[in-house]
């Protein structure tokens, strides 16, 4: 069975701080790998996904992740938060058609 | 852009209650999804569904739950009898295609969730 794992529920950062959100995942075969945002009242949307062809993902709104086979990690970075990054943040994994999420990680923005 | 609509955006139930709970897919998509969130846990597939079939559920999914597309623009989810621990957020998603496909999740449009405390 596939599962993620998002380590710490909440994270808080000054603005312009780097941003460092964590998940794990497990899987026996390779997998399909997906960070999505949730901002207050909106639904979740795709910020990037791992596909299998470059291990450094680029995303929307200057978030990146790498795949690391060897740690079975892919960690959602951003250089320099910014207000408006606040929201909660999910992890995920694909199972056919269906979708396998962590519990989230809800990024906290100081000024 | 175009979005997945769900209302109500909060419903508060008595235990033993039937809801429904309402979702307007994006209007070209074929494949249909209800996902639920109990507060601090994953969120969790309940069920997918196409051409007015149930084509994967969850063990959640037990007989309490029932999805329809009744008129070909609405796609709901009803609790028969609501229970305690079926409060939870709940979010509808569409997609143009299925399959394990990265261009299919990419697809995935979510809807902004139904809160639903059942007391």
């Amino acid at each position: 069975a596939q599962s993620v794992t998002q380590l710490g529920s909440h994270v808080s950062v000054s603005e312009g701080a780097l941003v460092l959100l964590r998940c794990n995942y497990s899987s026996s075969v390779p997998p399909y790998l997906f960070w999505y945002v949730q901002y207050p009242n909106q639904g979740l949307q795709l910020l990037l996904k791992y596909t299998s062809a470059a291990t450094l993902v680029k995303g929307i709104n200057g978030f990146e992740a790498e795949f690391k086979k060897s740690e079975t990690s892919f960690h959602l970075t951003k250089p320099s938060a910014h207000m408006s990054d606040a929201a909660e943040y999910f992890c995920a994994v694909t199972v056919t058609d269906k979708l396998i999420f962590g519990t989230g990680t809800r990024l906290q923005v100081f000024p | 852009e175009p979005e997945v609509t769900q209302t109500p955006s909060h419903q508060v139930t008595q235990m033993g209650q039937e809801v429904i709970l309402r979702c307007v897919p994006i209007s070209n998509h074929l494949y249909f999804y209800w996902y639920r969130q109990i507060l601090g846990q994953k969120v969790e597939f309940l069920v997918s569904f196409y051409n007015n079939e149930i084509s994967e559920k969850s063990e959640i999914f037990d007989d309490q739950f029932s999805v329809e597309r009744p008129d070909g623009s609405n796609f709901t989810l009803k609790i028969r009898s609501t229970k305690l621990e079926d409060s939870a957020m709940y979010f509808c998603a569409s997609s143009v295609t299925a399959g394990v496909s990265t261009a299919t999740n990419e697809k995935l449009f979510f809807g902004s969730g139904t809160q639903l405390s059942v007391l």
